[in-house]
């Protein structure tokens, strides 16, 4: 299975200022994601990262606010933009293995714990 | 639209308790069920996943089932432990409608506390 690693594991930022995460993986891998996890609830997709185009985001997340970048096969990274209050959330990266249908399977990294004062 | 369903919201049961948490979704269509285990303030660590033509995966204490049919799964914990206390995370993977992509669709998520 992949093994991924985020940078950073937490940091507590000030509101307008930015903050750029960085997923590596220890192997080539076609898709990324990045999920939000907000205090209490559950993991939301923010958006799909796919090599060589631009990453595309779910409802209600938008490049402006959360843009992407995924130079290589390894490595991708999240920027949070502008930041208020309501972004405080674990950001978590993750990656697929296998093929749909058969041992598709998707893992996750450590996460980064932002905290917005 | 996939929702996923999780009950309870919270579990406290005392050491060597046998337990069974549940998780439903509303479209069947779904490739396979994954359960997550994820400790206060940290990520996800995989635990068991079922394929969509599969009925069941145990490992060690761990048992899930899949009901496809009537979107549903179970996990099992057999003979529940204090380092079992986490939060179970259930996820379905399927098509993201229109899309070439699939994606993951969590449930709220089981914190369980298991006392000594």
């Amino acid at each position: 299975s992949a093994v991924i690693s985020q940078k950073p594991s937490r940091d507590i930022c000030q509101r307008g200022t930015s903050l750029t995460i960085q997923c590596q993986v220890d192997s080539q891998v076609t898709m990324m994601f990045w999920y939000r996890q907000q205090p209490g609830q559950s993991l939301t997709l923010i958006a799909t990262a796919n090599q060589g185009s631009e990453a595309t985001y779910e409802s209600g997340f938008v490049i402006d606010k959360f843009p992407i970048s995924r130079p290589n096969l390894t490595f991708s990274t999240l920027t949070v933009s502008n930041m208020s209050p309501e972004d405080s959330s674990i950001y978590l990266c993750s990656v697929e293995e296998g093929a749909r249908g058969l041992n598709y399977e998707q893992y996750f990294g450590p996460g980064t714990r932002l905290t917005v004062t | 639209k996939q929702e996923v369903t999780q009950i309870p919201a919270a579990l406290s049961v005392p050491e060597g308790e046998n337990l069974v948490l549940n998780c439903s979704f509303t479209d069947s269509a779904i490739y396979n069920l994954q359960w997550f285990r994820q400790d206060p303030g940290k990520g996800l660590t995989s635990l068991l996943l079922i394929q969509s033509s599969q009925r069941e995966q145990t490992s060690g204490r761990l048992n899930a089932s899949l009901d496809k049919s009537s979107g549903r799964s179970t996990l099992y914990i057999a003979a529940s432990q204090p380092g079992d206390s986490a939060t179970y995370l259930c996820a379905v993977f399927c098509n993201a409608g229109g899309t070439s992509y699939g994606k993951l669709t969590f449930g709220q998520g089981t914190i369980l506390t298991v006392h000594p």
